[in-house]
């Protein structure tokens, strides 16, 4: 059974520029998480979706983040305008409706 | 609000020497807890996780982990260490899959 997918794996960008990353979850999953985390630190839920729907978004910083999961499979998040202190590896998870999240190997974004 | 304390940032073991990592929580209801181990430049993988029932919990790789609610904690343990067990360690709480929150690791050394 494939993992959860991620790209990039690794993006560089200056700071006030967008970006994008994607995740296509293990086939079948209903539930996908984006996590933010920052060199030291635990990761961070910025969002889950449960299937198309938004279960929980409460720390996600809407000014300048989106994320979408159209069709309840594949979901990006986008970072517009990105700043230095959005560096961090930026996880994916997903998850058969309550069971374990199983994680991708994330995204490491460095914004200069 | 559920929180996650790992009180040592960094352990170093010998190879073959017993290991046990802290993780204290907070939690208003029953808790459901977990831990996961990150390799460098990997996503994280489920050690194990308790739900209910038997409060003593095996996992992969020969960990266990001890839920005690008068301590709120819930430390892993293995009783003898791999070079390859050279990792940072992550507890989690969470009701069931949502709102789950990470400590911030513990990153472990394993001494040849």
């Amino acid at each position: 059974e494939a993992g959860v997918a991620q790209s990039p794996r690794y993006k560089i960008i200056e700071k006030r520029q967008s970006v994008a990353f994607w995740c296509n979850p293990i086939s079948g999953h209903a539930t996908l998480y984006w996590y933010q985390q920052i060199l030291g630190q635990g990761p961070k839920l910025l969002i889950q979706f449960q299937n198309n729907g938004v279960v929980d978004d409460s720390q996600l910083p809407k000014d300048r983040f989106s994320a979408e999961r159209l069709k309840g499979v594949d979901s990006t998040l986008k970072i517009q305008p990105a700043k230095l202190e959005d560096s961090a590896v930026y996880l994916c998870a997903s998850s058969p409706r309550t069971d374990t999240q199983y994680f991708g190997p994330g995204t490491r974004l460095t914004v200069l | 609000a559920q929180s996650v304390t790992q009180p040592d940032i960094h352990i170093t073991v010998s190879e073959g020497a017993s290991l046990e990592l802290r993780c204290n929580y907070s939690y208003g209801a029953t808790p459901y807890l977990f831990w996961y181990v990150q390799s460098p430049g990997q996503g994280l993988q489920l050690l194990l996780k308790y739900f209910s029932g038997d409060t003593l919990v095996q996992g992969i790789k020969g960990f266990e982990a001890e839920f005690k609610r008068s301590q709120s904690s819930f430390n892993l343990r293995k009783p003898s260490v791999h070079w390859s067990d050279a990792a940072e360690y992550f507890c989690a709480v969470g009701a069931n899959n949502n709102d789950m929150r990470f400590g911030a690791g513990t990153r472990l050394t394993v001494k040849p």
